[in-house]
């Protein structure tokens, strides 16, 4: 079964513009990480957030923020004031430490493609 | 840059073959995982190693094989290679997924073209 799931396939926005990335998970755990990785177009998968399951803190980092809320098993992403270089796929990742087996273990989304045009 | 080195870049290959993909994890870093990332089956997790051992086992088909060497590099082996294979492969690595669930950095990629 899925256990993380990115509702938008792809999103086009105009510069400027604030553009909200949809990540729902699915986990028994108490304890989990959250992730979100960026893959822009040339390829590699840049790490941007690491969100553990008892910090629901929201954190903004420059015009990046994220809104964890354990309620409703999401961990949503913003970008405020788009630029062109944003224009990446995004992933959100759970990754589960209740199985020591799994540690470390990544389960990916299926990533959103966010399009920034000028 | 990540710090992390995968080698070849990219790789074509026939179908039957067999091919080896390297990784360099970042300077410190014990654990080595690899991942595959297709269009159908998005970013999959294959395998963990941590320090030298397996760790974790994912999707991984029996065909597939991978270590840890004791200078940390890792290499994933595929053998009896079909289209379906075709992927970017990415090795990642953290320092101890055990204490501190650390985030995973992961290399450029391998681009495997099967024909």
């Amino acid at each position: 079964a899925q256990k993380v799931t990115q509702a938008q396939t792809e999103i086009s926005v105009v510069e400027k513009e604030d553009v909200t990335l949809d990540c729902v998970y699915e986990t028994r755990d108490t304890t989990y990480y959250l992730f979100w990785y960026k893959q822009p177009p040339s390829g590699e998968l840049v790490f941007l957030i690491r969100r553990n399951s008892f910090d629901e803190q929201n954190e903004i980092s420059g015009r990046y923020s994220w809104n964890f809320q354990k309620s409703t098993s999401s961990f949503n992403f913003t970008i405020t004031a788009s630029q062109v270089v944003d224009s990446a796929v995004y992933f959100c990742a759970l990754s589960e430490a209740g199985v020591i087996d799994s540690w470390g273990k990544l389960q990916f989304g299926a990533g959103t493609q966010v399009v920034v045009t000028p | 840059d990540s710090g992390v080195t995968q080698t070849p870049k990219h790789l074509i290959t026939a179908t039957g073959q067999r091919v080896t993909l390297r990784c360099s994890p970042r300077s410190g870093d014990l654990s080595v995982y690899w991942y595959q990332q297709s269009l159908d089956q998005g970013l999959q997790f294959l395998i963990q190693y941590y320090n030298g051992e397996e760790r974790a086992k994912g999707n991984i088909l029996e065909r597939f094989s991978a270590q840890q060497f004791p200078d940390l590099h890792s290499e994933l082996n595929l053998s009896s290679l079909e289209l379906g294979d075709s992927a970017l492969y990415f090795c990642a690595s953290s320092v101890d997924p055990g204490q501190f669930h650390n985030e995973q950095f992961f290399g450029p990629g391998t681009r495997l073209t099967v024909l």
